[in-house]
């Protein structure tokens, strides 16, 4: 069975840093490309960007681009996702997933002073 | 970026009936493969989204035939036949043929 587990989520101050982990199970997950998607508080879904299966490309939202950077660690088969220079705009719930077709539970991102 | 465009809003459906949800491309979502990236997602209150349909018309895995996907170039629907409990939630369509890649912004399918 296909598991996405994320972790990583807190409460962080506007300015700061933040590294989401994404530890995934049940596949060869060195495989596939992956991705990471947002949902904001009562609405839609955001596509972040994704990473090849050897962490060599990527692609990114103009909206988080130079502030979000992914990376995969193969061996562990774990996907990142470093967060820096964090906005209140970026307060959402964090979800990797497989080209859409399997997603992770989530994990709660919240920017605040 | 493209616009993805879902009407309605929302919908208030009784079990067994049957619905239509539209979804409307800024762009042609035709690749230069010839293929058309256009897929539908269900969010179920308080679970993840997951993949119904993709690339237009082909139900993923496990997903019954009481769900179609029509549509070409801009132009999509999404269809219901014979509602069950189990398919309410927010209906998404996104597109992954052009960066960056974008969702509609939902339709909520509820009891009514």
């Amino acid at each position: 069975e296909v598991q996405l587990v994320e972790s990583g989520g807190s409460l962080v101050q506007p300015g700061g840093s933040l590294k989401l982990s994404c530890v995934a199970s049940g596949f060869t997950f060195s495989n596939y490309w992956m991705d990471w998607v947002r949902q904001t508080p009562g609405k839609s879904l955001e596509w972040i960007g994704e990473i090849n299966t050897d962490g060599s490309k990527t692609n990114y939202a103009p909206s988080i681009k130079d502030r979000f950077t992914i990376s995969r660690d193969n061996a562990k088969s774990t996907l990142y996702l470093q967060m820096s220079n964090v906005k209140s705009d970026d307060t959402a719930i964090y979800y990797c997933n497989i080209l859409f077709v399997y997603w992770g539970q989530g994990t709660l991102v919240t920017v605040s002073s | 970026d493209v616009v993805m465009t879902q009407t309605p809003p929302s919908l208030s459906v009784a079990i067994g009936q049957s619905v239509s949800i539209s979804c409307k491309s800024s762009q042609s979502l035709v690749y230069s493969d010839g293929k058309t990236y256009l897929h539908w997602l269900l969010q179920s209150p308080g679970r993840s989204p997951k993949r119904l349909i993709y690339q237009v018309s082909n139900l993923g895995s496990g997903v019954p035939d009481r769900f179609s996907g029509t549509g070409s170039q801009k132009d999509f629907t999404l269809k219901i036949s014979r509602v069950e409990a189990e398919d309410l939630g927010v209906y998404y369509c996104a597109q992954t043929t052009h960066f960056p890649y974008t969702f509609g912004a939902g339709t909520k399918l509820e009891l009514k």
